[in-house]
């Protein structure tokens, strides 16, 4: 199995600060990796696809880069409405495996 | 619209049998892999299996093989996950997901089916 490690496991914020959380791959997967945000009580929405593809409806402050074992999430400015879990998942093999999380508190 | 429709939260005794379902619309099924994430309480996401609705290709995760059994109707465009004898460490959220592809991610999600498993 493919091990998706992220860090930092939590993060303490303010809104408008710039957050980044990164997610390695145990081996290499290319430009494989997707970002998600789970919200308590919620299905898990795609952000980010195929490393640094935007999904579309996702505000552009989300952005993503790296590929093949070393990959970030990046909030330009961060709202109230992104306090959430965010989850980085392979997609290079079946079925993929997720990292950890990481949850993004207000500060 | 496309839509992943889950079935109702469960409450079982350990060694019951359950069967859980996802319904489909709004794109064409068959054309697309539908799979199935484990979260336990205060946990994260885990990928069970998967399965191509067109020919019934399952793929299990290597924790979950022998464990549940991931099935589907392509005639009422429905999914499937099946426990034989269900254990208190099955208690979690269940939660379908639709795959385009080999390297897609899924990208439209259901609501969730809350499984509970107690004595």
């Amino acid at each position: 199995d493919i091990q998706m490690t992220q860090s930092p496991s939590s993060l303490s914020a303010s809104v408008g600060d710039r957050v980044t959380i990164t997610c390695r791959a145990s081996q290499y997967i290319s430009s494989y990796l997707n970002w998600y945000q789970q919200k308590p009580g919620k299905a898990p929405k795609l952000l980010i696809y195929a490393a640094s593809s935007l999904q579309s409806g996702v505000p552009s402050r989300f952005s993503g880069s790296g590929s093949g074992t070393d990959f970030i999430l990046t909030i330009s400015s961060l709202q109230a409405e992104d306090f959430a879990t965010y989850y980085c998942q392979q997609s290079y093999n079946t079925p993929g495996t997720f990292g950890q999380g990481t949850k993004v508190e207000i500060k | 619209e496309v839509q992943l429709v889950q079935s109702g939260a469960e409450v079982r005794k350990p060694g019951e049998s359950l069967k859980i379902s996802c319904k489909g619309s709004g794109y064409n099924f068959t054309s697309y892999w539908i799979g199935w994430v484990r979260q336990m309480p205060g946990k994260g996401l885990e990928w069970m299996g998967i399965i191509y609705p067109s020919d019934s290709d399952t793929r299990y995760s290597p924790s979950f093989q022998g464990q549940v059994t991931i099935s589907v109707d392509k005639s009422i465009r429905t999914a499937y996950l099946q426990w034989s004898s269900l254990k208190a460490s099955d208690t979690a959220m269940y939660y379908c997901a639709r795959r385009y592809g080999s390297g897609s991610p899924p990208d439209y999600w259901g609501q969730g089916t809350l499984v509970t498993v107690s004595s």
